[in-house]
């Protein structure tokens, strides 16, 4: 059973708009996330982590953690079309041992 | 700032042939991953190494082998390949497996 679920599986917004992803964990022990985006060609690049409830922003990305429900989130605002890309969530028990797992990802399309 | 390189870029074998994908990494980084990446879609961890002399099997290390042969380099072989195991392969690297990770630009496997 896969750990981590995404949604949408893709996504359309226009340029300026607001881009909205969702991720949630199956096992409660899993509370630290990350979001990774990956361009087509290129290999994933790590755009931002959340360990604690409630929200982180970076520029114009905003993740939200609600570790009672195991829920995390990420938000662009003001989408431009090089945002265009795979998100991927991945989440982690915090342990020294342990390793991420990746949830499938959600397409990202940003119309100009 | 580091850099990830996985040689080679592209791979072409037969089908039940043997083949090795190799990964530097010059960030000093402890932690080694290798992953499969089936078009567009989410990554799927084969093996991984936490330190110098360890590794770690994933989700989907059957049909794979791995060595760590020193910090900076990490080895993965397919012992038979099979059509239907072409794919994208990444290397990735970080100082602890819950930290962020670094990865290469991949390795895209065919297999006639």
């Amino acid at each position: 059973q896969q750990k981590v679920q995404q949604s949408p599986e893709s996504l359309s917004v226009p340029e300026g708009g607001m881009a909205s992803f969702n991720c949630t964990s199956s096992d409660r022990n899993f509370q630290y996330f990350w979001w990774y985006r990956q361009h087509s060609g290129e290999g994933p690049k790590a755009l931002m982590s959340i360990f604690s409830d409630g929200d982180k922003k970076e520029g114009r990305f905003t993740a939200h953690l609600n570790k009672a429900s195991l829920h995390v989130s990420l938000h662009i605002r003001d989408s431009q079309p090089s945002d265009s890309a795979l998100y991927f969530c991945a989440a982690h028990r915090g342990s020294a041992l342990g390793r991420l797992h990746f949830g499938a990802g959600t397409q990202l399309i940003v119309i100009p | 700032g580091g850099i990830i390189t996985q040689t080679p870029k592209f791979l072409i074998g037969q089908e039940g042939q043997k083949l090795t994908l190799k990964c530097q990494q010059n960030f000093n980084h402890d932690t080694m991953y290798w992953y499969r990446q089936d078009s567009g879609k989410g990554l799927r961890l084969i093996y991984y190494s936490i330190t110098e002399n360890d590794l770690q099997k994933g989700d989907l290390s059957e049909g794979y082998d791995a060595s760590r042969e020193k910090k900076s380099s990490f080895s993965l072989t397919v012992t038979s390949a099979q059509k239907n195991e072409m794919a994208v392969f990444l290397c990735a690297s970080s100082t602890l497996t819950y930290a962020e990770q670094f990865f290469g630009p991949g390795t895209r496997l065919t297999v006639l």
